[in-house]
């Protein structure tokens, strides 16, 4: 069965410090693999998808195929990155599996 | 250029009725997928719909059911309902049937069965 797993319900961490939110996947095929965010009080949208190798806000995350992994990873923690993180994946022409979603909370 | 709008923004409905959920696609977008969002969850596919006809669907029973029309927005209708029925119904909107081109999503709608 599909599945995205995101162990941490919560993370908290200081500003400027390192952060990583962690996501596995399990799916059949090269699923593609993406994170989305929602701040407070906001709807959910698109951080960054892997085929784009794109840093958004300072955000990264690298497809590890071997660890079936898909971290998101920031080197400074800022406030504004307070929000729900969620990781989804893919495969094939329609649906999104998302992960239970993560907490982050950025302590000033 | 507009985004994602969906309505009712909340809902409360008795057991065994019936709703009608309503999206209005973001401009140029020809493809509607609805999720729904469990307390304390993540979304989980319901079915999407593109040129007005059902492109895929998720692991819910036939009392879920949709409609595209011809200007893409979409309806999302559940019969019977059930008290496990309640949550926040999202619709999301895409350029493309492939999920590449990532989602534009609405704000939902939170149904409570009671």
């Amino acid at each position: 069965a599909q599945r995205v797993t995101q162990p941490e319900k919560l993370l908290s961490v200081f500003k400027g410090a390192p952060v990583e939110l962690k996501c596995n996947y399990s799916y059949s095929g090269s699923p593609e693999l993406f994170w989305y965010v929602q701040y407070s009080r906001q709807r959910l949208q698109l951080l960054l998808r892997h085929i784009s190798r794109e840093s958004i806000k300072g955000f990264t995350a690298d497809l590890n195929k071997g660890e079936t992994s898909f971290h998101l990873k920031k080197p400074f923690a800022q406030e504004e990155d307070s929000a729900m993180y969620y990781c989804a994946a893919g495969a094939g022409s329609y649906q999104l599996t998302f992960g239970k979603g993560t907490k982050l909370s950025v302590i000033p | 250029e507009t985004g994602v709008t969906q309505s009712p923004t909340h809902l409360i409905k008795t057991r065994g009725q019936q709703v009608t959920l309503r999206c209005s696609s973001q401009s140029g977008h020809n493809t509607v997928s609805w999720y729904q969002q469990a307390l304390g969850q993540g979304p989980q596919f319901i079915f999407q719909y593109y040129r007005e006809e059902e492109n895929g669907r998720g692991n819910f029973p036939p009392r879920f059911s949709g409609l595209q029309f011809p200007n893409y927005s979409s309806e999302l209708n559940v019969n019977a309902l059930e008290l496990d029925d309640s949550a926040l119904y999202l619709c999301a909107s895409s350029l493309a049937r492939g999920q590449g081109y990532g989602y534009t999503f609405g704000s939902g709608t939170r149904l409570t069965v009671v």
